[in-house]
């Protein structure tokens, strides 16, 4: 069975400019979340999705950062405009529901370096 | 609100002797527990959890863990460790809930093997 995948794996941008990172779930979940991770922390939910509607978007910087899930598979996170700060991974992972004993899995991440 | 504390930044031990990573956790109601390794440059690997039922858990690459209602703790242990298993180790909580319920990590422990 494929995994979570995620694109690109590396991204290299300058503060201001703008990014956006993909993500394909594992095939029949309906959850999907995406997670930022800075060095030396535990990942941090960005926002969470049930088939293609939002379900906690709450700590998502929403000045900068957006995120859709249009046909309730695939998904993009865009960072427009990007400080340094958001220098971090930003990792996609799914689960088959979106009750709390469902296990999540993550991607490889995509990992981002903000200069 | 939920937390969760790792409060080892790093645990040494060497190979072939039994290893434990600590994590202790808060949560108003039943906890669902998760143990997650991340190699360098990777993602997060799925390796246990606890739902409800036996409190000693088994997972992949032989690790377990133990559930401690009273003590609030779900530490992960291995009888005898490989060097391959040095990586970064988080602990996560869920409060139960049927529609959402956001994973929590703690900040993560290195756990170094030495030959």
């Amino acid at each position: 069975e494929a995994g979570v995948a995620q694109s690109p794996r590396y991204k290299i941008i300058e503060k201001r400019q703008s990014v956006a990172f993909w993500c394909n779930p594992i095939s029949g979940h309906a959850t999907l979340y995406w997670y930022q991770q800075i060095l030396g922390q535990g990942p941090k939910l960005l926002i969470q999705f049930q088939n293609n509607g939002v379900v906690d978007d709450s700590q998502l910087p929403k000045d900068r950062f957006s995120a859709e899930r249009l046909k309730g598979v695939d998904s993009t996170l865009k960072i427009q405009p990007a400080k340094l700060e958001d220098s971090a991974v930003y990792l996609c992972a799914s689960s088959i529901g979106p009750n709390s004993g469902n296990t999540i899995y993550f991607g490889e991440g995509s990992w981002l370096t903000v200069v | 609100a939920q937390s969760v504390a790792q409060p080892e930044d790093q645990v040494n031990v060497a190979e072939g002797n039994p290893l434990t990573v600590k994590c202790t956790y808060s949560v108003s109601g039943n906890p669902y527990l998760f143990w997650y390794v991340q190699y360098p440059n990777r993602g997060l690997q799925f390796l246990l959890k606890y739902i409800t039922g036996d409190n000693l858990v088994k997972g992949s690459y032989g690790f377990e863990a133990e559930f401690n209602k009273s003590q609030t703790s779900f530490h992960l242990k291995k009888p005898s460790a490989l060097v391959s298993d040095s990586a970064l180790y988080f602990c996560a909580v869920r409060a139960f809930s049927s529609n959402t319920g956001k994973l929590i990590f703690g900040q993560g422990t290195t756990l170094q093997v030495k030959p």
